[in-house]
């Protein structure tokens, strides 16, 4: 069975602080790793990811995978109130099922950033 | 472009009740996903389906149904509505291919059902 793993939890950090989440997966026939910022309604697209070391960037946040360990990390420096958040990462693989091969998307539990003031 | 539409947003159902929560999408993608989120909690995948006529079980699917009869539709079935599936579910859709190095799935609005 896939499985995402995301560390921390939750976390709690000031404006202006750098915060990194993790994410770990064990899948079979890894496709992409996906990063979604969820507010209080349906997740929002951050990053894909699909090459080892080459890392993705989109203003204050980056997002970088390695293949080899099974790992990818989001950054955000200088955090905002408006950062707060849960943060997904969902892995991409591909499997066989009644309808052939295909692609599974498979989100982890999140974590849960609150920047305060 | 309307993306994943979700109907409906909020819905109370009586234990034993059965509903449909709806979900279309317009832009021709093959992949098409329900998510159930608990509180504090990820999404967990329920169904999902490759193309019309193609549907397979994902990670918590007793209690739930599903048909693809068109590329654009995807709705979801309780049959006999527990507690338990309290929850916010979320319908997705996915194209097979990339797109200027993007693949992600785009996600309806949520639908918050409350089973009393």
């Amino acid at each position: 069975e896939d499985k995402v793993v995301q560390s921390p939890l939750s976390l709690v950090v000031h404006e202006g602080d750098t915060v990194t989440l993790n994410c770990s997966y064990e899948v079979t026939n890894f496709r992409s790793l996906l990063w979604y910022k969820q507010e209080k309604k349906a997740p929002t697209f951050l990053f894909m990811l699909t090459s080892s070391g080459i890392e993705k960037k989109s203003g204050r946040l980056s997002s970088i995978l390695d293949k080899k360990e099974l790992f990818s990390i989001l950054n955000i420096t200088a955090t905002q109130t408006g950062d707060s958040a849960v943060y997904l990462c969902a892995v991409e693989a591909w499997g066989l099922n009644s309808g052939g091969s295909n692609y599974k998307l498979t989100f982890g539990k999140g974590t849960l950033l609150t920047v305060n003031p | 472009n309307a993306g994943v539409t979700q109907t409906p947003k909020f819905r109370i159902l009586k234990i034993g009740q059965s509903m449909t929560l709806q979900c279309t999408q317009d832009m021709n993608h093959n992949y098409m996903y329900w998510y159930r989120q608990d509180p504090g909690m990820g999404l967990k995948l329920i169904y999902y389906s490759v193309g019309a006529g193609i549907t397979d079980k994902g990670e918590v699917p007793n209690g739930y149904n599903v048909s693809r009869s068109t590329t654009e539709d995807f709705p979801l079935r309780l049959e006999l509505a527990a507690p338990s599936q309290t929850s916010v579910y979320f319908c997705a859709s996915k194209s097979r291919v990339e797109n200027r190095g993007r693949r992600e799935a785009f996600f309806g609005q949520g639908t918050r059902l409350t089973v009393v």
